[in-house]
């Protein structure tokens, strides 16, 4: 089945600076990655997704890139801000073919933590 | 105001004892989902739904239940049989199978002593 590695598991950076996570999944067949951010306590929410016929999707500071032929995606951060601490978790789903339900697989996640 | 809600937030039970954990949603989503997380892991599935009154088991369903009787409504029953229950349980809901994105409820987390 389908297996999602996510890294590194915590990241460090300087408000202002960038911070990359970067997830490499098994399935070839997988077409759709979300990456969702929870914030301590609450329910994970989607911040940007990526569809397997676009290598890249910007939204303001956020953007996640696509290498289908290797097989990983990374979620990129701009100009970071206190605010951007969180746990972020990147997912792959395959909806192609029968039996497709939209289940998701999730890396392990990234603690990220913005310094003032 | 739309959205999915769990409830209660926190849920103490003793061992031995079943628990139901309550998930509604009213956004008219056809899916929903039920996931369990543990410390310094990602979600695991645990049930899903694509309709009313059909579902079908994820990764870890042993121990577990639900039913989906209505479509805005998918309670999971933690049973006693589920060996470590002590968990964050979150539930997700996405317009329908094939339609991507999920949206997560708020969690409920479970301590079982």
């Amino acid at each position: 089945g389908e297996n999602v590695e996510q890294h590194p598991s915590t990241l460090s950076v300087q408000e202002g600076d960038s911070a990359v996570i970067k997830c490499t999944y098994s399935d070839s067949a997988s077409n759709y990655f979300p990456w969702y951010k929870q914030e301590l306590g609450k329910g994970p929410q989607l911040i940007i997704d990526i569809r397997s016929n676009v290598g890249e999707k910007k939204d303001q500071r956020i953007a996640v890139t696509l290498n289908k032929t290797a097989k990983h995606f990374s979620l990129h951060i701009t100009e970071t801000q206190p605010e951007d601490s969180a746990v972020y978790f990147c997912a792959a789903s395959n909806s192609g073919g029968s039996g497709n339900t939209g289940k998701l697989i999730f890396g392990q996640g990234t603690t990220l933590q913005v310094k003032p | 105001d739309g959205g999915i809600t769990q409830s209660p937030k926190y849920l103490f039970r003793k061992e031995g004892q079943n628990v139901t954990l309550s998930c509604e949603q009213n956004l008219n989503h056809d899916a929903m989902y039920w996931y369990r997380q543990d410390p310094g892991q990602g979600l695991r599935l645990i049930y899903y739904s694509q309709i009313v009154n059909d579902f079908q088991k994820g990764d870890i369903a042993e121990g577990y239940s639900v039913s989906r009787e209505k479509k805005e409504s998918f309670p999971l029953t933690v049973t006693s049989a589920q060996k470590n229950p002590t968990a964050f349980y979150l539930c997700a809901s996405s317009l329908r199978d094939g339609s991507y994105e999920q949206y997560f409820g708020p969690g409920t987390r479970l301590t079982v002593t």
